[in-house]
């Protein structure tokens, strides 16, 4: 167990529809990371959150956006949805931001979306 | 661009050693990583390597560095039924990049 909570763990959805996954962060962790793992592929980089600011973006349209709140749990929304969204979301928390730091991420189980 | 390029899948017998095998392309990556994943769990960080080092080991898990082809390897030692697993090779620098993950299959 990290302590990195998800939810839901499922979720079906239909094309067009708007979907909001949520992640509770370690405690004491203040920054969180999104990742899409689609099926078949390693993990890609959504964003990330520290202090309730974006602090980098990986290669995603505008249509995936997130939220940090004080408490440091996080949203993931993704509006106007494409079945290549497809996908199982993933969720990281650490204490710091990552860059050029071993700040170790607590990766949660992860809530798997799928697009009809 | 960044990419981490991993084999997509190995056999090992139980009790033999498994290498999964790993490249990389970010010379600026300052820590590289080992992930697990078993059927429908999140990601385990199983061992890190900061850029600096060559090798660190960590019981039955040896990880090898070599900086200069940008390759890292995983050696599992007296591999059990419960590594089978997919292994993600990650480097970091600003963002956690990941490979696609090698898939170990463990034979009886």
């Amino acid at each position: 167990e990290t302590g990195v909570t998800q939810s839901p763990t499922h979720l079906i959805k239909t094309r067009g529809q708007q979907v909001t996954l949520r992640c509770s962060s370690q405690s004491g962790h203040n920054t969180v990371s999104w990742y899409q793992q689609a099926l078949g592929q390693g993990p890609q980089f959504i964003f990330q959150y520290y202090r309730e600011e974006e602090n980098g973006r990986g290669n995603f349209p505008p249509r995936f956006s997130g939220l940090q709140f004080p408490n440091y749990s996080s949203e993931l929304n993704v509006n106007a949805l494409e079945l290549d969204d497809s996908a199982l979301y993933l969720c990281a928390s650490s204490l710091g931001l990552s860059t050029g730091s071993n700040t170790e991420a607590f990766f949660g189980q992860g809530t798997r979306l799928t697009v009809v | 661009g960044e990419d981490v390029e991993q084999s997509l899948f190995l056999s090992v017998r139980e009790g033999d050693s498994s290498v999964i095998n790993c490249t990389y392309t970010d010379s600026s990556s300052t820590y590289l990583y080992w992930y697990k994943q078993e059927p429908g769990a999140g990601l385990q960080l199983l061992t890190y390597i900061f850029s600096n080092m060559d090798m660190k080991q960590d019981q039955r898990l040896t990880v090898l560095l070599n900086k200069k082809d940008k390759h890292l390897s995983l050696r599992i030692a007296d591999t059990q039924t419960g590594d089978s697993a997919i292994y993600f090779c990650a480097e970091k620098d600003d963002k956690i990049i990941f490979g696609k993950g090698t898939r170990l299959h463990i034979l009886p």
